[in-house]
C-alpha cells in the first residue's frame, strides 16, 4: 500500500497562475483534508471532504477550491496564486471522525512558493 | 477559541530524556495525540492518550495528561539521534475537530 501520495512534491508560481495539487489515497478512507503548514504555526485546515462528491470549508479556506470526484482522490486547487499561499501543503486522510478512526495518515507534502 | 500551544525548540544529549509539553484550551478535548514529522516528512501518529486517563506508557514513551491545568506532555526516555523530528501536539475536539499545535523542533546532540 502506498498510504497517500501528493503529486507535485515542489513548484515555483509566478503571482496569478494557477495550479492542482493532487492527494490519492489508497486506504479506502472516507475523510480527506487539506492543510497548510507555515514556520511558527500549526497545521491549519482548508478543505475537508467527507466523502466522494462532498466537501467544506475548513480554518482557511479563501483562495483555494477542492473537489472529491473520486473517493481516493482530493484536489486542491488555486486559481490564481498569491504570494501569501506560499506554503508547504500536506494532504492526510481518515477513516472516520471519533476517537481512533480519526488517525489521519498525511502524505509528504508539496513545498509551494509563489513570487 | 480552541488553541494548542508548544514550545518551538528542545535540545537533549543523546541518552538524556526529553519533555515536550502542550497546553490546549478546550475542555472537551476527547482525544489527545503526539505526532512525528521527519524532515521532508508528512506527520506522523506517535502515540495518544484518551481525555480519561491520566497517563499511558508505550515502550521508550510515556504520555502524562493533567486535564485539570488542560496539560500534556511526552517523554522520550534514552532519547536517541533518531528521534529529531518536529513533535505536533494535536486535540480532537468535542466539535469533531484536530486542532494542531506549532511544533516542537528536538534536537539531539551526540
Amino acid at each position: 500500500n502506498a498510504g497517500v501520495t501528493q503529486t507535485p512534491k515542489f513548484r515555483v508560481l509566478k503571482t496569478g497562475q494557477s495550479m492542482t495539487l493532487l492527494c490519492a489515497q489508497d486506504m479506502n478512507h472516507e475523510y480527506m483534508y487539506w492543510y497548510r503548514q507555515d514556520p511558527g504555526m500549526g497545521l491549519r485546515l482548508i478543505h475537508y471532504s467527507v466523502g466522494e462528491g462532498t466537501t467544506a470549508k475548513g480554518e482557511v479556506p479563501d483562495g483555494y477550491n477542492v473537489s472529491r470526484l473520486k473517493k481516493q482522490n482530493f484536489l486542491l486547487g488555486l486559481e490564481s496564486a498569491a504570494p501569501s499561499q506560499t506554503s508547504v501543503y500536506f494532504c492526510a486522510s481518515s477513516y472516520g471522525l471519533a476517537g481512533l478512526y480519526n488517525e489521519q495518515f498525511f502524505g509528504p507534502g508539496t513545498r509551494l512558493t509563489v513570487l | 477559541g480552541e488553541d494548542v500551544e508548544q514550545s518551538l525548540f528542545l535540545s537533549v544529549r543523546e541518552g538524556d530524556s526529553s519533555v515536550i509539553n502542550c497546553t490546549y484550551t478546550d475542555s472537551s478535548s476527547t482525544y489527545l495525540y503526539w505526532y512525528k514529522q521527519e524532515p521532508g516528512a508528512g506527520l506522523q501518529l506517535l502515540t495518544y492518550i484518551f481525555s480519561n486517563m491520566d497517563m499511558k506508557q508505550d515502550q521508550r514513551l510515556t504520555v502524562l495528561l493533567n486535564k485539570k491545568d488542560k496539560h500534556l506532555s511526552l517523554r522520550i526516555a534514552d532519547t536517541q539521534t533518531g528521534d529529531s523530528a518536529i513533535y505536533f501536539c494535536a486535540e480532537r475536539t468535542g466539535g469533531f475537530k484536530t486542532i494542531f499545535g506549532a511544533g516542537t523542533r528536538l534536537f539531539v546532540k551526540a
